[in-house]
């Protein structure tokens, strides 16, 4: 079945970087872009970036532009944010999450990970 | 571009119609999302495209609106419905949320 599975969350201190992975199957992983979005304990969810089903066109939320990188293997079916000079703000539950559509985003994301926890602390 | 959510909360009960809307701080098209979030649980996709219903989601949920103002209506509660709700706008980057609203059982 369509499933995607992220790791990679933890405990790290401030400052310090992280890295995140997606790993997609059941569809056609090279076909779709994808996105991560997260959550803070107890708010809202808050979109951080997408990447295009090439891996060519990237976009991000400007709280986390130039310290957040998303990349993609399609070769692998996976998908990677790595995260540098973190904050205690970028605490939150970190998903992965797929677009409906192979003609891009405005069909929203149809499939979402489980979700991988990420705490910021010293 | 902001979306704002109302209400940010809402009792109802079992069988009753509810509606929360969406508005946006500028024109977005018809590019709406509407997700569900159960506690502890991912998102998931009820509506796109404002009033598109995803392939799976009951016909008891129905959305509307185009340009700066949307909605959401589910026609008659049923229990699995007492979740929070969130509209997302797709018109263009970086994409955003509305502050979500959480519907109780009253």
């Amino acid at each position: 079945q369509v499933q995607l599975v992220e790791s990679g969350g933890g405990v790290v201190q401030p400052g310090r970087s992280l890295r995140l992975s997606c790993a997609a199957s059941g569809f056609t992983f090279s076909s779709y872009g994808m996105h991560w979005v997260r959550q803070a304990p107890g708010k809202g969810l808050e979109w951080v970036a997408v990447i295009s089903y090439d891996g060519s066109s990237k976009a991000y939320a400007d709280s986390v532009k130039g310290r957040f990188t998303i990349s993609r293997d399609n070769s692998k079916n996976t998908l990677d944010l790595q995260m540098n000079s973190l904050r205690a703000e970028d605490t939150a539950v970190f998903y992965c999450a797929k677009e409906s559509s192979v003609t891009g985003t405005r069909d929203g994301m149809d499939v979402w990970g489980q979700g991988t926890t990420v705490t910021v602390s010293s | 571009i902001q979306l704002t959510q109302s209400p940010s909360s809402l009792s109802a009960s079992v069988g009753d119609r509810v509606t929360i809307t969406c508005r946006a701080s500028q024109g977005i098209s018809s590019y709406l999302a509407w997700y569900q979030q159960e506690p502890g649980k991912a998102p998931k996709l009820l509506i796109y495209d404002a009033s598109t219903l995803q392939s799976g989601v009951p016909s008891r949920f129905s959305g509307s609106g185009s340009g700066t103002d949307f909605t959401l209506t589910i026609s008659s509660l049923q229990p699995e419905d007492f979740a929070t709700y969130y509209c997302q706008q797709l018109n263009s980057y970086p994409l955003t949320f509305g502050q979500g609203t959480r519907l109780e059982i009253k």
